[in-house]
């Protein structure tokens, strides 16, 4: 059972563009919502986290949209750029690991 | 502030071998969180560690096992290998096992099973 559901799989924008990468949760349970950057041969880089409690948080050019009532959740990249090109993961937690979605690859082009 | 680092970074074993993969943790981390990262998908919990003693484990058979040290380092340790055990295994650890605790990955371990 996926607990989490990303889309799109793959997304290519504009340099300048806005990056939307969407993600939804089942378990009503899980309180803490990250992101992670993943360039290729590297772990997962924490890019910014929400709790259920916040319906929005910005840390520069990324924005978390929150809808708990929709159970979803969203990634927004402004003004994205060709070094914004990666593997992006949403993921979700209760108490011990994390859940992760399947991952976007985000191909930002000159 | 030393980051997560994972040893070996790549490794070649045969099907029925054992393995045994570490992590150090970064620096005033006591939790250790270990996932196995198929091709194309994202990360699998494993399990993870606090204090010394296992505090979650994900759907994974018990051939694989862990260990954390005083220091907080960890071991992954998987017996019987299988050949869809070949994946990229994440170490990651957070400074307490609260849920909302930030958790930072290592560049991993790349297994690959012959």
């Amino acid at each position: 059972q996926q607990q989490v559901k990303q889309s799109p799989q793959s997304l290519i924008v504009q340099k300048g563009g806005i990056s939307i990468i969407n993600c939804a949760y089942e378990n009503t349970a899980f309180d803490y919502f990250p992101w992670y950057q993943q360039f290729p041969g590297k772990g997962p880089a924490l890019l910014i986290a929400i709790r259920p409690d916040v319906s929005e948080k910005k840390e520069g050019r990324f924005t978390i949209s929150f809808n708990k009532s929709a159970k979803q959740f969203s990634l927004h990249i402004m003004d994205s750029q060709p070094g914004d090109s990666a593997t992006y993961f949403c993921a979700a937690s209760l108490g011990d690991g994390l859940t992760f979605g399947k991952g976007t690859h985000l191909i930002i082009q000159p | 502030e030393t980051g997560v680092t994972q040893s070996p970074t790549h490794l070649i074993k045969t099907r029925g071998q054992q393995v045994t993969l570490r992590c150090s943790s970064q620096s005033g981390h006591n939790t250790v969180s270990w996932y196995q990262q198929a091709l194309g998908q994202g990360p699998q919990f494993i399990f993870q560690y606090y204090r010394e003693e296992e505090n979650g484990r994900g759907n994974f058979p018990p051939r694989f096992s862990g260990l954390q040290f005083p220091n907080y380092s960890s071991e992954l340790n998987v017996n019987a290998l299988e050949l869809d055990d070949s994946a990229l295994y994440l170490c990651a650890s957070s400074l307490t096992g609260d849920s909302n605790q930030p958790q930072h990955f290592g560049d991993g371990t790349r297994l690959s099973i012959l």
